[in-house]
């Protein structure tokens, strides 16, 4: 069965530092595409990076780059220069792309609760 | 472009009544989704429409739960006899079956039920 751990409830960076977020994932699926969204107080959940199983390099958007190491299974989203306004929650997701219903249905982990000090 | 809506933003009722909450996705996509978040978890998926059919339903929607997706365009989520367990917010996403399928999610509806 797809499942997605984070297993860190909550982060702390300096401000200007970079960060990184852990995701861990478990699928049967050959294909499958990554995701990492940010959600902040406002409660809104806003698309940050993506990265397609079959992707040869690492994604990149910005600020935001995603350490893919397939054989690990393991999706870490990294932040760079960290700024007050990323504090938020960070949900890593998976959606398979040839899976039985092929619904495009995200799995969530838990999130990783992010906090940049000044 | 306005992104997607939801309607409305926060709804308190007490137990035992009947809900409904209206999503209006980004105009040209043709796939919509339900998902559930409680407090402090992920949000959960609850159902999934492509155009107005609905290809998915979750074990986690209660015959309780009903949705729909008229047309095509808009959708609707209707809870009856509401329990305090219901209490979540619910969003909303749209995506468009092409590339990598980002879904855009909307900002929400908070349930409150007392």
């Amino acid at each position: 069965a797809q499942k997605i751990t984070q297993t860190q409830p909550g982060m702390f960076v300096q401000e200007k530092e970079a960060v990184t977020l852990d995701c861990t994932y478990d699928t049967s699926d050959p294909s499958y595409g990554l995701f990492w969204y940010k959600q902040p107080s406002s409660g809104e959940m806003i698309f940050l990076i993506y990265q397609g199983s079959y992707d040869q390099q690492n994604a990149t958007e910005g600020r935001y780059s995603l350490n893919f190491q397939k054989a690990r299974k393991s999706a870490n989203l990294v932040i760079s220069a960290s700024q007050l306004g990323d504090s938020a929650m960070y949900f890593c997701a998976m959606r398979e792309l040839h899976g039985s219903s092929n619904t495009g249905k995200l799995i969530f982990g838990q999130g990783t609760t992010l906090q940049v000090k000044p | 472009d306005t992104g997607v809506s939801q309607d409305p933003r926060h709804k308190i009722t007490k137990r035992g009544q009947n809900v409904t909450f209206r999503c209006d996705p980004i105009s040209e996509h043709n796939r919509l989704y339900w998902y559930r978040q409680t407090l402090g978890q992920g949000p959960e998926f609850l159902t999934y429409f492509q155009n107005e059919a609905q290809l998915e339903k979750s074990r986690l929607l209660s015959d309780r739960f009903s949705a729909e997706r008229p047309k095509g365009s808009f959708s609707t989520l209707e809870i009856q006899r509401t329990e305090q367990g219901d209490s979540a917010m619910y969003l909303c996403a749209s995506s468009l079956t092409s590339g990598r399928d980002e879904q855009f999610f909307g900002p929400g509806t908070r349930l409150t039920v007392l």
